[in-house]
């Protein structure tokens, strides 16, 4: 099956602890996107890269980290510095090539803060 | 400039009626304006998606109309069921570059049996 993979479904976080949020793609895109949602708050942009070994921040990405190092691949890591993690986290990806882009998403991530 | 604006927030629609959700923007180089929905727990899908150039798309019971004068786009649901009921998000597409799309704060519709 084609598609992106993201887990774990559910993570929770201790205080002062680093979690990683896993997210995988085999629809051969170039770019891959993090957003945080939160009820009201719509899809807020954390961080994307459109090329291996680049990536650029969004709106919100204080208290957040990513790595790009395979083009499949795109872990978020959600740091002790980020004082409200609690939120659903989504992972997309497109081709960048092309008229359409079309963003498709993963099934998301919880994250909850024990 | 880079923002999207979407409304209701909420919506509360009878079986086969209606229901209405609006979009505004601002920046005129958006070029590409996509619907997702999005069921509880679950992420978003691609409804339907619209160009500047055109004034409205339709697909099935789903229909865009595009007012590019007024920077406005909104989505028709003809003959609301219970299983539409959910998320609702519009998007922009701020550079065929990239495929980066900003998104409207997203509408709840419920759809009443």
């Amino acid at each position: 099956d084609g598609g992106i993979t993201q887990s774990p479904k559910y993570l929770f976080r201790k205080e002062g602890q680093n979690v990683t949020l896993s997210c995988e793609q085999n629809l051969n895109h170039d770019a891959m996107y993090w957003y945080r949602q939160d009820p009201g708050q719509g899809l807020r942009l954390i961080y994307y890269s459109q090329i291996v070994n680049d990536f650029q921040k969004g709106d919100i990405a204080e208290g957040y980290s990513v790595s790009r190092e395979k083009k499949e691949s795109f872990p978020l890591t959600v740091t002790s510095a980020q004082k409200n993690p609690t939120a659903f986290y989504l992972c997309a990806s497109n081709a960048i090539a092309g008229a359409k882009n079309i963003q498709y998403f993963g099934a998301g991530t919880r994250l909850s803060v024990l | 400039q880079q923002q999207v604006k979407q409304s209701p927030q909420s919506l509360i629609v009878q079986k086969g009626g209606i229901s209405i959700i609006n979009c505004a923007y601002e920046n005129t180089a958006f070029d590409y304006f996509p619907w997702y929905q999005q069921f509880p727990g679950k992420g978003p899908a691609l409804l339907i998606a619209i160009r500047p150039d055109v004034s409205e798309k339709k697909e099935g019971r789903f229909t865009i109309s595009f007012n590019k004068s007024a920077k406005q786009f909104s989505l028709h649901i003809m003959d609301s069921q219970p299983g539409d009921s959910a998320t609702y998000f519009c998007a922009a597409r701020s550079s065929s570059n990239t495929g980066k799309l900003i998104f409207g704060q997203g509408t709840t519709l419920q759809v009443k049996p």
